[in-house]
């Protein structure tokens, strides 16, 4: 079965500095999910990125999918508060999409002033 | 907000009991995807509503069973509820292939 490891763990960062989030997975990636989940509550959707070394922006979070190294990274430029949360990546089993994902098991970003 | 809507948030059941979680999807959504996430973990895929059919399963037992209605919400149903089943689940609804999927808030259950 797939594995996603994410790296750090835990990443705590001043405000304003920039930050990479990274996610490996142990077979293909048929593509890849960015959410970020505040404690105890719903997934926010970030991000979709489909096979074939695609690169996406929003705002100050820009993600990118190596499919060569079977790993995807998340970047942050100059982090506000307002990015705090734990950071999840997940990938669809097949390439016909999202019919099941397996997600990692998160990083928790913290913001210091 | 994403339009997906889950009930209740919080439930706190005795072991051996039984559970309905609720799930209203996205309009213009016909596929719905439920997970269970136990604390500190990433979420576990349990099964996956498309058109009211089952479409795939994860690794959960048959008393984790589920439907989907014509409208395309869909209910979680858990019978005879371990110490174990306590965590956080969430509903995502899609379109299917390659969309987007977006998760409701979650409804936390406690087994006691």
């Amino acid at each position: 079965s797939q594995e996603l490891e994410q790296s750090p763990q835990s990443l705590i960062v001043q405000e304003g500095k920039n930050l990479t989030i990274n996610c490996t997975s142990s077979k293909t990636l048929y593509g890849l999910y960015w959410y970020k989940q505040k404690y105890g509550e719903g997934l926010i959707f970030l991000m979709m990125l489909q096979k074939g070394g695609e690169e996406k922006s929003h705002e100050k979070i820009t993600a990118k999918l190596d499919e060569k190294k079977q790993q995807s990274s998340l970047h942050i430029t100059a982090s506000q508060p307002s990015h705090a949360g734990i950071y999840l990546c997940g990938a669809p089993s097949s390439n016909f999409g999202n019919e099941k994902l397996t997600f990692g098991t998160g990083t928790r970003l913290t913001i210091i002033p | 907000e994403t339009g997906v809507t889950q009930s209740p948030t919080h439930l706190i059941k005795t072991r051996g009991q039984q559970v309905t979680l609720r799930c209203s999807s996205q309009s213009g959504h016909n596929t719905v995807s439920w997970y269970q996430q136990a604390l500190g973990q990433g979420p576990q895929f349990i099964f996956q509503y498309y058109r009211e059919e089952e479409n795939g399963r994860g690794n959960f037992p048959p008393r984790f069973s589920g439907l989907q209605f014509p409208n395309y919400s869909s209910e979680l149903n858990v019978n005879a509820l371990e110490l174990d089943d306590s965590a956080l689940y969430l509903c995502a609804s899609s379109r299917m292939r390659n969309t987007e999927a977006f998760f409701g808030q979650g409804t936390r259950l406690t087994v006691v």
